[in-house]
């Protein structure tokens, strides 16, 4: 969905490394996901923002951190990349509202390997 | 907590069969269920998604699903598949507010032609 775009869309890196991966989106929704995808384990939640003020950790948040910059834009970092991080990560981002019937809306995914 | 059982891994199906992919969920509430598709090198697009009324839902791409309470089940179905339909399919649960989706660990589906 172009609404929502990532980059890199690829990217190779080294352990220990810093790395950044960053998530526009232009559908004017105020909540946004990072979402990291291994082969067999479906999608798990990394962090998540309810607004620009409000980040949460997800499931797996362990050796990321995130940077919510402005309503349209949420970064996610590996601050020291190792080996198992190796994997297609996801920003997604969702509208709040009142009756909570929410759906979330993803990138195109960045593919991120740590050699 | 929430969780989401695909029970197959790997489905293949002749080109113009049908089809269908399972989807088992727990969760304590009433849950809010979706379906979405990771085609090759792409990112998610939504399927379809069930909030509440009527059990039996339509999507894109000719898919409908049907959520059956009693079985915890949201399976996803096609009458007749299409070569373009090769892909990865995931289901997901969510509570009010979606804030939380919880995924199943995909379906790869292929098609012979």
């Amino acid at each position: 969905d172009a609404d929502v775009t990532q980059t890199p869309r690829n990217r190779i890196t080294k352990t220990g490394k810093r790395i950044m991966l960053e998530c526009s989106q232009t559908k004017g929704h105020d909540r946004m996901y990072w979402y990291r995808q291994d082969p067999g384990l479906g999608l798990r939640l990394i962090y998540y923002s309810f607004d620009v003020k409000d980040i949460n950790k997800g499931e797996i948040s362990d050796g990321y951190s995130v940077s919510r910059q402005a309503q349209a834009k949420f970064s996610l970092s590996l601050e020291s990349a190792i080996p198992n991080q190796t994997a297609l990560y996801f920003c997604a981002t969702s509208d709040s509202s009142r009756d909570g019937k929410e759906t979330q809306y993803f990138g195109p995914g960045t593919r991120l390997l740590v050699l | 907590a929430q969780s989401v059982t695909q029970p197959d891994i790997h489905i293949t199906v002749s080109e113009g069969a049908s089809l269908e992919l399972r989807c088992n969920y727990s969760y304590g509430a009433t849950p809010y269920l979706f379906w979405y598709v990771q085609s090759p090198g792409q990112g998610l697009q939504l399927l379809l998604k069930y909030f509440s009324g009527d059990t039996l839902v339509q999507g894109i791409k000719g898919f409908e699903a049907e959520f059956k309470r009693s079985q915890s089940s949201f399976n996803l179905r096609k009458p007749s598949v299409h070569w373009s339909d090769a892909a990865e399919y995931f289901c997901a649960v969510g509570a009010r507010g979606a804030q939380k989706l919880v995924f199943g660990q995909g379906t790869r589906l292929t098609i012979n032609p």
